[in-house]
């Protein structure tokens, strides 16, 4: 299967702290992107990196790839209550796109 | 439109019924995607469309689901003979090349 895998499968943070999830893939890919699930809805596009690109930044986010490891990590800094959701690495190779099972974030008040 | 509209946002169906699904991509994407979710997690790869052409159908079954793009029409995904498993919350998402935009959903249940 070309799905990726994240870890952990579940977070429990305190509002405030950061937050790191991993993903990583099987395949080559063209890009990996990140999306947010709030409970009961669709996904909602966080950030795209492509395979040429290391690192990237928007506002509190910051995700790294390492196409070496086939893997990628999203960090969410200063958490919010309202980051509470499921995270999920996509990777698209030829059109479609590989998602991760994703990794539920709990932020506590 | 600037977003994907899914219709209906839920659907009832008996077991053996059939289900069918609405589409409509953002104006100006080429391709189109169709995903399900089964509990909280995995998304399953379903078809994928390049205009009104199927790009992918690796994870379609075939013998019951079929799906289509038809020009200056919304996409549909539909579903013969339903069966209990079939339930699930179905993503339709469009997307001009990178980034792909999702739509709500369609939560159909299988009773």
């Amino acid at each position: 299967s070309q799905q990726g895998e994240e870890d952990p499968q579940a977070l429990s943070i305190q509002e405030g702290e950061n937050a790191t999830m991993n993903c990583s893939y099987k395949t080559s890919i063209n890009n990996l992107q990140w999306y947010r699930q709030n409970s009961g809805r669709g996904l909602v596009h966080l950030i795209l990196i492509r395979s040429n690109e290391r690192e990237k930044h928007s506002g509190r986010l910051r995700v790294t790839l390492d196409t070496s490891k086939k893997s990628s990590s999203l960090l969410i800094t200063a958490s919010r209550a309202a980051d509470t959701a499921s995270y999920f690495c996509a990777t698209d190779r030829g059109n479609q796109f590989y998602f991760g099972t994703g990794t539920s974030l709990t932020v506590i008040p | 439109g600037e977003e994907v509209a899914q219709t209906p946002k839920h659907l009832v169906r008996g077991e053996g019924q059939k289900a069918k699904l609405y589409c409509a991509p953002i104006k100006g994407h080429s391709y189109v995607f169709w995903y399900q979710q089964v509990l909280k997690n995995e998304f399953k790869f379903l078809i994928s469309f390049q205009n009104e052409n199927v790009f992918d159908e690796t994870g379609m079954p075939k013998e019951r689901f079929s799906a289509k793009c038809l020009p200056n029409s919304p996409c549909s995904l539909e579903i013969q003979a339903t069966k209990l498993e079939d339930s699930a919350v179905y993503f339709c998402a469009s997307s001009q090349g990178y980034e792909a935009f999702f739509g709500q959903g369609t939560r159909l249940t299988v009773v």
